[in-house]
Order: structure tokens, then C-alpha cells, then sequence
């Protein structure tokens, strides 16, 4: 498995404005993903972030409202941009450990409300 | 169709009794299989991989695959208050989605004293 920290841990927001949420691993992974969780809901994937290549977005989400970075093999950051109340949410970064046969490992997470 | 499905609950058992949550996928080619389970508050932490056909035992907990029907199960034995939790069933597709895991809704389970 993987030790995964987030900062901050939650954030309370005014719309407009943004916020950059890190993901910092114990060990280098390749993969790293970062989902978003609304109250009561399933995961959904924001956007895979391999380091050395662009992120990729999934459907829904677009790269000007949730730029990624992902500058070495430990950490990346998620920005949500131009916030809005719709925004609120629980943001999560999850990890695939080398030699891991797909299981991801997730955050503690990032409970953004914005208001 | 969705990529996977979970019976949406939620499912209430008596402390002791085995628990069973369902979970069905649709894209044929999948390869591994998780399954979550979150407490209120707190982040996913995987309780259970399988990825070949049958039956895997971990302590009180048996993942069960089935890949000719597509469908996956956990089963929890001696269900105990603290499985009270939402269980997450993830798929890994493979191929060009490397890496890509696919959540279901989750299913929510109450064990009552």
C-alpha cells in the first residue's frame, strides 16, 4: 500500500475565487488519480495525472477549471478554479503502487464547501 | 447501462448474521476487482481484491467472482456493528483505461446490535 497525505484537510471558500489541493505520497507511483466525491454520492474521476505527461480529463471535467500538476513521482496538486457553490465537495487523491495489480489507495481527502 | 451496478440498499442485518452485497459490470473484458468500503466521513480503504473466477477469503470476508455472468460479491461473515459502512465495487477494464478504475454507487450497510 501507499501513506497518503492531503493538505489542507477541508476549506471553507467564497465563490470566485480558487483553491490548490496537494497529494503528497510516501513512495514514488506512477499513477495518481484525483476524484470527487459529492454528499451522499459514488466517486467520480476528475482526472488521471502521470508524471511527465499532460493530465487526462475525463468527460465533464476540463483542464482550465481543475489545472493538475504533477511535478515528480510523490506529488501533484489539484486546483479548483473560479469556484462556485457547486464546487462543494469532497476532493480525493488516490495512488497505484508499483507492482500493485490496479488497486488504488486513496487520500484522507479534501472537504471544500464554498459559499 | 451503467459500468457497474450495486444492489443500492441499504441493506440492514443483525450483529452475527453474513452479509451480501452484489455487484454486476458490464464491460466483459474487465480484468481486476475491488471492493471499498468507507466509513461516514472518512476516505475508501479496499478491503478485497479477486481477479480470477471463484472465491477468495480474507478473515470474515470472501470476495466471490463470477466472469461469465460479470458479476462480483463480498460476503461478510459474523457481521459485526463496526461493518457498518458503505461498500464501494470497483472495476479495473485494463487496457487503454490503465489504470482507470470504475466505482459503483456504493451500497450501504447498517449491522444492528
Amino acid at each position: 500500500s501507499a501513506v497518503i497525505s492531503q493538505k489542507p484537510s477541508r476549506d471553507i471558500c467564497q465563490r470566485g475565487t480558487s483553491l490548490t489541493i496537494q497529494c503528497q505520497v510516501d513512495s514514488q507511483v506512477t499513477m495518481m488519480f484525483w476524484y470527487r466525491q459529492q454528499p451522499g454520492q459514488s466517486l467520480t474521476l476528475i482526472a488521471t495525472a502521470n508524471q511527465g505527461s499532460e493530465a487526462t480529463y475525463e468527460s465533464g471535467f476540463v483542464i482550465d477549471k481543475f489545472p493538475i500538476s504533477r511535478p515528480n513521482l510523490t506529488f501533484s496538486t489539484l486546483t479548483v478554479s473560479n469556484m462556485s457553490p457547486e464546487d462543494s465537495s469532497i476532493y480525493l487523491c488516490s495512488v497505484t503502487p508499483g507492482g500493485a495489480r490496479g488497486e488504488q489507495y486513496f487520500g484522507p481527502g479534501t472537504r471544500l464547501t464554498v459559499t | 447501462q451503467k459500468e457497474v451496478e450495486q444492489n443500492s440498499g441499504p441493506l440492514s442485518v443483525p450483529e452475527g448474521a453474513i452479509a451480501s452485497l452484489n455487484c454486476t459490470y458490464s464491460d466483459r473484458g474487465s480484468q481486476s476487482f475491488f471492493w471499498y468500503r468507507q466509513y461516514s466521513g472518512k476516505s475508501p480503504e479496499l478491503i478485497m481484491s479477486i481477479y480470477s473466477n471463484g472465491d477468495k477469503e480474507d478473515g470474515r470476508f470472501t470476495a466471490q467472482l463470477n466472469k461469465a455472468s460479470q458479476y462480483v460479491s463480498l460476503l461478510i461473515r459474523d457481521s459485526q456493528p463496526s461493518d457498518s459502512a458503505t461498500y464501494l465495487c470497483a472495476v479495473n477494464r485494463g487496457g487503454s483505461t490503465l489504470g482507470r478504475l470504475y466505482f459503483g454507487r456504493g451500497t450501504q450497510l447498517t449491522v444492528w446490535p
